[in-house]
């Protein structure tokens, strides 16, 4: 069966400081991978999406990269942190050309 | 974009009773699809129904979708004190790839 992993689960950082969030999914091949940004109260808004190792396709200009270096693996990351940049950032997966879409449990970033 | 808005925002009631979401959509679309999200938690995919489908049952969910209106329901039979959560409709991004476009979602509580 197929599972998805974040880390960390909870984090804290003061502004300027760098980010690194990391998504890893197993038990599937070349899978899509997504990263959104959930606000207090708001729905999802989708940052960066790959089809394959080395394929980012950025949703929204902002503070924020992803990298996929490797095909289960996608990373989000910031070189300075903004106090905007809080947020609940979920990471997902799909298979190609199906729709559903697999959510790991999340990080909750606070910039203070 | 092909953003859905649900309906209400938040919804109140007791153990047993149903509770009726509503999803409204802009364009043409393929496929809607509803996730669950408990609080803190990554979201899990309910149904998929697709634009040749006007309704579609899995378990105590029934699902509608009104192409010529551009809306959708999501209907909770019997409710339970476990179906506490916020509900999304979805439906395709712009982008391809199989990418989503999330509404705001609707937060149901329900008392035991």
């Amino acid at each position: 069966s197929q599972t998805i992993h974040q880390w960390p689960a909870t984090l804290v950082q003061p502004v300027g400081s760098p980010l690194s969030l990391e998504c890893t999914v197993e038990g599937t091949s070349n899978p899509n991978l997504y990263w959104y940004r959930q606000a207090a109260g708001r729905g999802l808004q989708l940052l960066f999406y790959s089809v394959g190792i080395g394929q980012i396709s950025s949703e929204v200009p902002q503070n924020l990269s992803a990298s996929r270096p490797q095909d289960r693996q996608f990373i989000l990351s910031s070189k300075k942190l903004l106090l905007s940049d809080s947020g609940f950032y979920l990471c997902a997966w799909s298979v190609s050309a199906v729709y559903e879409q697999y959510f790991g449990p999340g990080t909750r970033l606070t910039v203070t | 974009s092909q953003q859905g808005e649900e309906d209400p925002q938040a919804l109140s009631i007791q153990e047993g009773e149903n509770a009726t979401m509503n999803c409204s959509y802009k364009t043409s679309i393929n496929n809607l699809q509803w996730y669950r999200q408990n609080s803190g938690r990554g979201l899990v995919h309910l149904i998929l129904i697709r634009s040749n489908e006007r309704e579609k049952h899995s378990g105590r969910l029934r699902v509608t979708l009104d192409t010529s209106k551009k809306s959708s329901s999501l209907l909770i039979t019997a409710s339970r004190a476990a179906d506490t959560a916020s509900y999304f409709c979805a439906t395709p991004g712009d982008s391809g790839y199989s990418t989503l476009t999330f509404g705001k979602g609707t937060m149901l509580l329900v008392s035991p």
